[in-house]
């Protein structure tokens, strides 16, 4: 079973574009959502995070948007720039960080 | 800024052998994770560590593998007898609270390459 769900699977968007990467979850006890930023032979970073207490969390340009009655978040990355062509991972766990499902990665690229 | 530092960065090992890996997790932190990513694929958790034992593990981190502390700095990850099917990046991560303590999320390591031949 797939804890989190993860769309689309690569993404390309001209500069200044605003790329939107879903996910989906399945467990109702989740309480914690990461997104993960990944670039090549390098370990996930953390970027933003959000708790189901908010509908919306921003970090410059980063937004996560949270809709807790359709178990779905999304990132939104504003102004986005060639340097933001990464692999994002959403993820999903328990606040107690003990164990986080991620979901399958979205390769983003940025074209100048 | 702080780092968890791996090594290797990649490892060859044969089919049925030992191998260890290696992590420095960031000083100040209380929890110790593994984590592994086959090629492509997504992010999985083994497992995660907290005051000298496992606190959860998956169905992936079977009778084969195992972790210690077995200093103040180090934290390692051994497969017993690897298979083929264990070839991965292996990423340790910590983290320095958890919960409601704050924004912390995880630190995550460049990763270890393992493949099995």
């Amino acid at each position: 079973q797939q804890q989190v769900k993860q769309s689309p699977q690569s993404l390309i968007v001209q500069k200044g574009g605003i790329p939107i990467i879903n996910c989906a979850y399945e467990n109702t006890a989740f309480d914690y959502f990461p997104w993960y930023q990944q670039f090549p032979g390098k370990g996930p970073a953390l970027l933003i995070a959000i708790r189901p207490d908010v509908s919306e969390k921003k970090e410059g340009r980063f937004t996560i948007s949270f809709n807790k009655s359709a178990k779905q978040f999304s990132l939104h990355i504003m102004d986005s720039q060639p340097g933001d062509s990464a692999t994002y991972f959403c993820a999903a766990g328990p606040d107690n960080f003990n164990k986080f499902y991620f979901g399958s990665g979205t390769k983003l690229n940025v074209k100048p | 800024e702080p780092e968890v530092t791996q090594t290797p960065s990649h490892q060859v090992t044969q089919m049925g052998q030992e191998v260890i890996l290696r992590c420095v997790p960031i000083s100040n932190h209380l929890y110790f994770y593994w984590y592994r990513q086959i090629l492509g694929q997504k992010v999985e958790f083994l497992v995660s560590f907290y005051n000298n034992e496992i606190s959860e593990k998956s169905e992936i981190f079977d009778d084969q593998f195992s972790v210690e502390r077995p200093d103040g700095s180090n934290f390692t990850l051994k497969i017993r007898s690897t298979k083929l099917e264990d070839s991965a990046m292996y990423f340790c991560a910590s983290s320095e609270a958890i919960g409601d303590l704050g924004d912390y999320g995880y630190t995550f390591g460049s990763g270890t390459r393992l493949t099995v031949v």
